[in-house]
């Protein structure tokens, strides 16, 4: 069974980049889509894109201006770098890997991470 | 982008009840959509994809309907564990994919 697992910092500064890592174990990152996705602590779900085995990536046109992802094939990690934050960025942040673009399947236990000087 | 409208916001059911859960697209997505349930904490889990395909693992309890804009999530017998909150989501076409507002499901 696939397991996933969101890294990085918890707090991040107003105007930084967002940095988070999926740690993928039980299947190789060379199959499937592999997406990122948050809410607002006590809020919805938004989807923010996902990348494909061959580096592929699909944004949400709302953040696309501002998102990067990313994928290490040698360590089976992908990324998620999200610029100019602001404290509309505070969210709790998933990773997943999708069983179709748009759907994900298996999800990451999320990361919350705020956004304050 | 297509706005997805669940209802009701909330609900409170006992154990044993039919709980049905609707969930409207803005505009046809054929049967491009998924049910997903999140406990407290944690993080969503997929019930539903493609409207009526029940995901693997997921109990017999759990089924959905509907295509087009109108979709429907039926829970029968409801368990202790099925407390807690749904969302749609649809996945057609193109970008974002988005989700609904999410239904509570509580204890009457």
């Amino acid at each position: 069974q696939v397991q996933l697992q969101e890294s990085g910092p918890g707090l991040v500064k107003p105007s930084e980049t967002l940095s988070l890592s999926c740690s993928v174990s039980g299947g190789s990152i060379r199959r499937h889509y592999w997406s990122w996705l948050r809410q607002v602590p006590g809020k919805g779900l938004e989807w923010i894109g996902y990348i494909n085995y061959s580096g592929h990536t699909v944004y949400n046109p709302s953040l696309k201006s501002r998102v990067t992802m990313s994928m290490d094939t040698s360590t089976n990690h992908f990324s998620l770098k999200l610029t100019s934050v602001t404290a509309a960025d505070t969210a709790v942040y998933f990773c997943a890997r999708e069983l179709f673009g748009g759907l994900p399947e298996f999800w990451g236990p999320g990361i919350l991470v705020t956004v304050s000087s | 982008d297509i706005q997805m409208t669940q209802s009701p916001s909330s609900l409170s059911a006992s154990i044993g009840d039919r709980v049905t859960i609707a969930c409207r697209a803005s505009e046809n997505i054929i049967t491009y959509l998924n049910w997903y349930q999140q406990r407290p904490g944690k993080a969503p889990t997929l019930l539903i994809y493609g409207a009526t395909n029940l995901q693997s693992g997921v109990p017999s309890r759990f089924s959905g309907s509907g295509s087009g804009t109108d979709f429907t999530l039926t829970i029968d017998n409801l368990q202790p564990e099925d407390f807690a909150t749904y969302y749609c989501q649809q996945s057609y076409l193109t970008v974002p994919y988005t989700f609904g507002q999410g239904t509570n499901v509580d204890t009457k």
